[in-house]
């Protein structure tokens, strides 16, 4: 069965410092891979998706994460942390059938000035 | 503009009474679902309908029950609310099997008291 695991409830970085959110997956074929970003009171928002194209997605608001088979990992990156992007991070998997999305349990993002 | 929608935004009601809870999406498309969100807790599934006529129950056990009249509409229901139903749902959307990701409302949070 798909699973997904994000590592850490919570970080914290200093605004302009490197944004690292870890998510690892259990599937057995690569899945399809997304993460969400959720602002307080809001629901779910895209950030990304790895659909198989390219191993290095880049997506909005400056994050890109790396799709990496070996270690069935799929961790989100910022170069420079703003204070905008203080939210909770879902990554997720749905198998190569498509349909049903799986969320990890999320990672809250905290920038301090 | 294309935009799923969520009523209400907060509700709170007392023991034994009936709810629905609204989404609405005006993007077309077939596949929607319900997901139950708790804090610090992974995103769970609790129905999903591939379009009109179409409903199933996902993989959370819920005591709620879900209806596709109109390809836009998806409202969900509890018979008789419980404090155990105390939680945010959220409606999502998505074209074909999802590869694109999904489309969120800005979720209910229901308060049984």
């Amino acid at each position: 069965a798909q699973s997904v695991t994000q590592l850490g409830s919570h970080v914290s970085v200093s605004e302009g410092a490197l944004v690292l959110l870890r998510c690892n997956y259990s599937s057995s074929v690569p899945p399809y891979l997304f993460w969400y970003v959720q602002y307080p009171n809001q629901g779910l928002q895209l950030l990304l998706k790895y659909t198989s194209a390219a191993t290095l997605v880049k997506g909005i608001n400056g994050f890109e994460a790396e799709f990496k088979k070996s270690e069935t990992s799929f961790h989100l990156t910022k170069p420079s942390a703003h204070m905008s992007d203080a939210a909770e991070y879902f990554c997720a998997v749905m198998p190569p059938g498509g349909f049903k999305t799986i969320f990890g349990a999320g990672t809250r993002l905290f920038v301090k000035a | 503009e294309a935009d799923i929608y969520q009523t209400p935004r907060y509700l709170v009601i007392g023991t034994g009474k009936k709810i629905t809870l609204e989404c609405s999406q005006t993007m077309g498309h077939d596949k929607m679902y319900w997901y139950q969100q708790d804090p610090g807790m992974e995103l769970h599934l609790i129905h999903y309908s591939y379009g009109v006529n179409s409903t199933e129950k996902g993989d959370l056990s819920s005591e709620s029950t879900v209806s596709r009249i109109r390809t836009e509409h998806f409202p969900l229901t509890l018979e008789s609310a419980r404090p155990s139903h105390t939680s945010q749902y959220l409606c999502a959307s998505s074209e074909d099997q999802g590869y694109d990701g999904y489309t969120f409302g800005s979720g209910t949070r229901l308060t049984v008291v």
